[in-house]
């Protein structure tokens, strides 16, 4: 059971390129999140679902889009990424929206 | 506006020691408190997590005390080991994502 999956690992971009970060989940949860990590600062939400279909905005949702298409997958994009945007992605997922959650091994992203 | 505020920011205990960590919210409507840990380069993973109907609740080495009446709750870990060493991050949640803490940075010496 692999539980929730990132891709990529890590990432370098350009600022104002577009990028998608992947989330796959296999636990058949309801709920899924994406945080980012930042250093003193912990992880703010940034958007999450409440089930296939549904979308929420987090504590710092703007220049982040998300979609739910299904259970099982959950990416994040970064339309046109900024400097500010470098951080450390973690995805999640929860059988209840806030409660028990599990976390991706994270997505090292670097825009320049 | 930070609703968890997670205190001390950095810890070192030795070895068999007992560190503490205190966590504030403000929210009074929060009705799920978890503690999460972190390894270097890898995701949190859930370590304990708490309700608020109940004052203790122990799991192996690690204890949760919760002061609903204060809005604090606290990570005990007995008899620390190195391999405790690790970021801790408080949480809490209302039926929705999960408000973290900042962090405390934890370094058990052998």
């Amino acid at each position: 059971i692999a539980g929730i999956t990132q891709a990529p690992t890590s990432q370098i971009l350009a600022a104002g390129r577009r990028m998608t970060l992947r989330c796959t989940q296999d636990m058949r949860h309801n709920a899924m999140y994406w945080y980012r990590q930042d250093l003193g600062l912990g992880l703010r939400l940034i958007h999450y679902s409440n089930t296939a279909g549904t979308t929420g905005k987090g504590e710092v949702p703007d220049g982040y889009s998300v979609s739910r298409a299904n259970t099982d997958d959950f990416p994040l994009t970064l339309a046109s990424a900024v400097p500010s945007q470098t951080s450390v992605y973690f995805c999640a997922s929860s059988e209840i929206l806030g409660r028990e959650q599990f976390f991706g091994p994270g997505t090292r992203l670097t825009v320049l | 506006q930070q609703q968890v505020k997670q205190s001390p920011q950095s810890l070192i205990v030795q070895k068999g020691g007992i560190p503490i960590i205190n966590c504030a919210y403000e929210n009074t409507a929060f009705d799920y408190f978890p503690w999460y840990q972190q390894f270097p380069g890898k995701g949190p993973a859930l370590l304990i997590a708490i309700r608020p109907d109940v004052s203790e609740k122990k799991e192996g080495r690690f204890t949760i005390s919760f002061n609903k009446s204060a809005k604090q709750f606290s990570l005990h870990i007995m008899d620390s080991q190195p391999g405790d060493s690790a970021t801790y991050f408080c949480a809490a949640s209302r039926r929705r994502a999960l408000t973290f803490g900042s962090g405390t940075r934890l370094q058990v010496q052998p």
